[in-house]
């Protein structure tokens, strides 16, 4: 399985601003995905992110709020921009074996926006 | 759209029994599902994943039953550990797809 680090692991930021998340993969990967958890909740797919080209978002999140950069295919960042406390959530890195089909997440961000 | 569901919210087990989580989901599509733990603080875990060319799949100390009839997946745990306690979620998608759907999780909670 696919070995997967975010930084930082938690931060707590005032309303406003902006937070640029980074996850680090072991290996080359074709897929990568950004989700978010909110406290006590399920996953929600954010985006794909993709190499070489523009992320592809779900429905209600859009690329001003949440720019996601993939320069490679061991790397990518997500920025939660212009803050708010209801951006307070986990912010989870996951890639996809293309070949196994299995996924894999890193260990989350924890966002606080006071 | 798809969803995908669990019967119980909350699961609590006595050390050494066995566990089962279940979890219904309505997308007749969807051929490929994993089951992830995710324990505090840290991000989900896969634990076993099944196709639906199989009705069953065994790991080490789990199990993934997949009744495709009824669109109905369960893990089961023998033997449940304190280190067991977690959030255990189902997640389906077809095989190629592109997005898995989460469920809302169930909570495992062993009782020593």
């Amino acid at each position: 399985s696919a070995v997967i680090s975010q930084k930082p692991s938690r931060d707590i930021c005032q309303r406003g601003t902006s937070l640029t998340i980074q996850c680090q993969v072991d290996s080359q990967v074709t897929m990568m995905f950004w989700y978010r958890q909110q406290p006590g909740q399920s996953l929600t797919l954010i985006a794909t992110a993709n190499q070489g080209s523009e992320a592809t978002y779900e429905s209600g999140f859009v690329i001003d709020k949440f720019p996601i950069s993939r320069p490679n295919l061991t790397f990518s960042t997500l920025t939660v921009s212009n803050m708010s406390p209801e951006d307070s959530s986990i912010y989870l890195c996951s890639v996809r074996d293309r070949e196994r089909h299995e996924q894999y997440f890193g260990p989350g961000t924890r966002l606080t926006v006071t | 759209g798809e969803s995908v569901g669990l019967h119980l919210p909350t699961l609590s087990v006595q050390e050494g029994d066995n566990s089962i989580i279940n979890c219904a989901y309505s997308n007749s599509a969807s051929d490929y599902f994993i089951w992830y733990k995710q324990e505090s603080g840290k991000g989900p875990q896969f634990i076993i994943d099944i196709r639906s060319n199989m009705d069953k799949r065994q790991g080490q100390r789990v199990t993934v039953l997949l009744n495709k009839t009824v669109k109905h997946l369960s893990l089961q745990i023998a033997a449940t550990q304190p280190g067991d306690s977690a959030v255990y979620f189902c997640a389906e998608n077809t095989y190629y797809g592109q997005n898995f759907v989460f469920g809302p999780g169930t909570r495992l909670s062993v009782l020593p």
